[in-house]
């Protein structure tokens, strides 16, 4: 089975403070997500990778950078962490090209409030 | 364009009804529209997918209606079960570049009562 992990599920930061969300996954995935979730919102793309070193903006990439120093972790960083940034932060990965690259697998999330 | 129409929000069902959520897009460039459920505390997990080529998928108590003219899908839980209890996501899928990018519709939170 694919095994997505995520290093905290809880996490609470001060206004201003560097943060650093780190994800881990064991098949040997091409591709690595971040998502944030919110409620009435969904899932919506942070930033993504489809290799070590490359990475490329999702939908809402303000005020978050990534880090994919290895195939199998991807770090998500908040560089001055703000309030509007409380949410559930959820890492997910795929396996690359061909016809069941389209799955995701996510990990359990990091519930992330800033205060 | 890249949106993904989910509705309804909530649902409550009674145990043994069938569960219907709908799902719309726009964009004819999705070419696989899989559906995730996420239990409390939980990432999302795949539920059934379907492929735009097909109009119906079935997999046990869940079936994927696909209707392309109309550019829309439902899922639909027969014999729901209060371990259905969930919030579920349509979502739609392409490739772009050398990633299949997700677009998620925003969740619907389904209780079945026992």
């Amino acid at each position: 089975d694919v095994k997505v992990t995520q290093s905290s599920r809880y996490l609470v930061k001060r206004t201003g403070e560097k943060v650093f969300l780190e994800c881990v996954q064991d098949m040997d995935h091409e591709n690595m997500f971040w998502y944030r979730q919110d409620p009435g919102l969904g899932l919506r793309l942070i930033y993504f990778s489809y290799d070590v070193k490359m990475k490329e903006k999702g939908d809402i990439p303000e005020g978050y950078s990534v880090s994919r120093e290895k195939k199998e972790r991807f770090s998500l960083i908040l560089e001055s962490a703000s309030t509007n940034q409380t949410s559930m932060y959820l890492c997910a990965s795929s396996l690359g090209t061909g016809e069941i690259s389209y799955e995701q697998y996510f990990g359990p999330g990091t519930r992330l409030t800033v205060t | 364009q890249q949106q993904v129409k989910q509705s309804p929000q909530s649902l409550i069902v009674q145990k043994g009804g069938i569960s219907i959520i709908n799902c719309a897009y726009e964009n004819t460039a999705f070419d696989y529209f899989p559906w995730y459920q996420q239990f409390p505390g939980k990432g999302p997990a795949l539920l059934i997918a379907i492929r735009p080529d097909v109009s119906e998928k079935k997999e046990g108590r869940f079936t994927i209606s696909f209707n392309k003219s109309a550019k829309q899908f439902s899922l639909h839980i027969m014999d729901s079960q209060p371990g259905d209890s969930a919030t579920y996501f349509c979502a739609a899928s392409m490739e772009q570049g050398r990633v299949d990018k997700i677009i998620f519709g925003k969740g619907t939170r389904l209780h079945i009562l026992p």
